[in-house]
């Protein structure tokens, strides 16, 4: 079953703007993880979060976690065109063994 | 390099005409997983495995087999496939270890007709 839902579904922004997507789980987590998706290609690990951290950075990526209102946000700074893609949160559940369970993604454009 | 590997990459196919897709990974993990995604649907679990032997149902296993013999290779099979198994397919594979990331196949585009 799914458990992390994404917001906003789409996004739409001029390269050198910020993007911050959300995503919102439903029970507990032992960590949460984005992705990213280019066009019908395979998932490819961002940055991932455990449960006692609250803010976390790689790059031009800022992943923060808030676990008392159970929702996550990324933000991407500078966008960029090649920044194109569809954006993944998956929740590790707190079940004792790494598993995973996705959002349905927003779509990022990013115009030049 | 770390990767998992599926084939084919892309299949056009009949109804009723049994196929398998094929996914190995290089990394020894332990979990091994299928996953369907659909156009506002996102990712949905077909079926996973946590070790040689041991699979187990997802979300959505109807119409789908697997098989764990090797610890690398988590075929996907389709007895007599349909035309609602039309999706785009994605292996993934990680460590039970926790706070651990999961790497993806590059995904195959099945269309039965």
């Amino acid at each position: 079953s799914q458990q992390g839902e994404e917001d906003p579904q789409a996004l739409s922004i001029q390269e050198g703007e910020n993007a911050t997507m959300n995503c919102s789980y439903k029970t507990s987590i032992n960590n949460l993880q984005w992705y990213r998706q280019n066009s019908g290609r395979g998932l490819v690990h961002l940055i991932l979060i455990r449960s006692n951290e609250r803010e976390k950075h790689s790059g031009r990526l800022r992943v923060t976690l808030d676990t008392s209102k159970k929702s996550s946000s990324l933000l991407i700074t500078a966008s960029r065109a090649a920044d194109t893609a569809s954006y993944f949160c998956a929740t590790d559940l707190n079940s004792g063994y790494s598993t995973l369970t996705f959002g349905k993604g927003t779509m990022l454009l990013v115009s030049p | 390099e770390a990767q998992v590997t599926q084939n084919p990459r892309y299949l056009i196919t009949v109804t009723g005409k049994k196929l398998t897709v094929t996914c190995s990974q290089n990394m020894n993990h332990e979990y091994m997983s299928w996953y369907r995604q659909d156009p506002g649907l996102g990712l949905r679990q077909i079926y996973y495995s946590m070790n040689v032997e041991v699979t187990d149902k997802g979300d959505v296993p109807e119409g789908y087999k697997v098989s764990r013999k090797e610890k690398r290779n988590f075929p996907l099979i389709l007895e007599s496939p349909s035309p609602n198994q039309t999706s785009l397919y994605f292996c993934a594979s990680s460590s039970l270890l926790m706070n651990t990331e999961a790497f993806f196949g590059q995904g195959t585009r099945l269309t039965v007709v």
